[in-house]
Formats: structure tokens, sequence, C-alpha cells
């Protein structure tokens, strides 16, 4: 099994600038995460969908951060305009079910100078 | 100026060992408990759960102790390895309209010496 697949897996930009991370959940998977991990606040949810819809959202920290996910083998995290304080590692994961058992991805790690 | 990060407990233990690592939650409504393993440059990896109507789950060298009456969680790893080392995360969940979110707890940092 590929598992969960995020792409890039580095990227460094400027501030200012938009900023898209792309996760693939294993197949067959209907539920979709993404979390934020840094020194500062540890691991982070951000957002949850189940069956392609956004469930939960209160973690997304501002009007910056938008996600979508327009089927079930694919979401988009994106961060316009990103800041130096976005830097972390953005991880995404996919469960079976909603509830399920988490399977994580390998992680993206932005920069943001 | 100085960015201050969590500090993350540590556990250092010597290969053959057995490990302890323990957790406190804080959601008395959450239901669902699992420890996560995180190795450096990796995501986290699911090791073992358990729901709030055990207090005991055994798996392959793993055992998992759930304490409700204190919201107190651990973590046993017997015959420690150094494949072992890593970061372990406790996560607990919830029913209702939080089902499937999970909150992950600091983390603890085990060193296993060969």
């Amino acid at each position: 099994d590929a598992g969960v697949i995020q792409s890039p897996r580095h990227e460094v930009t400027e501030m200012g600038q938009e900023v898209t991370l792309r996760c693939k959940p294993i197949s067959g998977h209907n539920s979709l995460f993404w979390y934020r991990q840094t020194m500062m606040r540890g691991l982070e949810l951000l957002i949850y969908f189940n069956n392609n819809v956004p469930i939960d959202d209160s973690g997304m920290p501002e009007d910056r951060f938008s996600a979508k996910m327009p089927n079930a083998s694919f979401s988009t995290l994106k961060i316009q305009p990103s800041e130096p304080r976005d830097s972390a590692v953005y991880f995404c994961a996919s469960s079976l079910f909603q509830g399920g058992q988490q399977y994580f991805g390998p992680g993206t790690r932005l920069t943001v100078t | 100026g100085e960015s201050v990060g969590l500090h993350l407990p540590t556990l250092s233990v010597q290969e053959g060992d057995n490990s302890i690592i323990n957790c406190a939650y804080s959601n008395s409504a959450s239901d669902y408990f699992i420890w996560y393993k995180q190795e450096s440059g990796k995501g986290p990896q699911f090791i073992i759960d358990i729901r709030s109507n055990m207090d005991k789950r055994q798996g392959q060298r793993v055992t998992v102790l759930l304490n409700k009456t204190v919201k107190h969680l651990s973590l046993q790893i017997a015959a420690t390895q150094p494949g072992d080392s890593a970061v372990y995360f406790c996560a607990e969940g919830s029913g209702g309209t939080s089902y499937g979110k999970l909150t992950f707890g600091q983390g603890t940092i085990l060193t296993v010496h060969p």
C-alpha cells in the first residue's frame, strides 16, 4: 500500500507568497485530516473532512488558511498570504471512517522566510 | 528574540528494560485513547488504542492502561529496543459532534541505549 501521500515534502517560500500543500489519502478512506506540528504548539488539528465534506474547521488559525477536498482522492491546504509564523510541518492523515484509526502521511515541512 | 518551545518529558532506558510512558488527559468526556509513535522526519504511527469501557489492552510488546478516575493513560513497552527510540504521543477523542477529532498530548521523548 502506498499510504497517505503528501507533496511537496519540503517547501521554502517568501513571506506573502501563496503556498499549496497536497494530500492523497489512502484509497477507500472516507475521512481526511490536516494537522500542523510546531515546537511551540505541538500537533494541532486544523480541519477534517468526512466524505469530502468539511466537518470541523475550528482549528484553522485564520482566514489566510483554506482547505478543499474536491474528490475522495485529493485534498489541498492553501495559505495565502504566507507568514513566517506559518513555518511548521503539516501532516495529512486519513481514516477508513470518521472515528477510525488515522494513518499519517510523511508531512510537508514548510519554511516561510 | 529567543523562541520558547515545548519542553518534552524525556525517558532514557537501557535496551532490554521495560519502559513506561505516562499521559494525563483533560477531557472527562473523552472515550477513545490512542498512542502514537513518531520517529524523526516521519509522521506519527499508530501503536495501540483503548476505549473507555476498558482499563487495559495488550498488543505486541505494548500494553496500554487507562485510569478514568484520575484521567491517566500509560504505555508500557516490554523489552525496549533501540528501534523504539522516538517521540510518543497520547491522543484522546470523543463521540458526538467531535466524533473523529483527536487532541494530542505534548509527547514524550524515549531514548533507548544499546
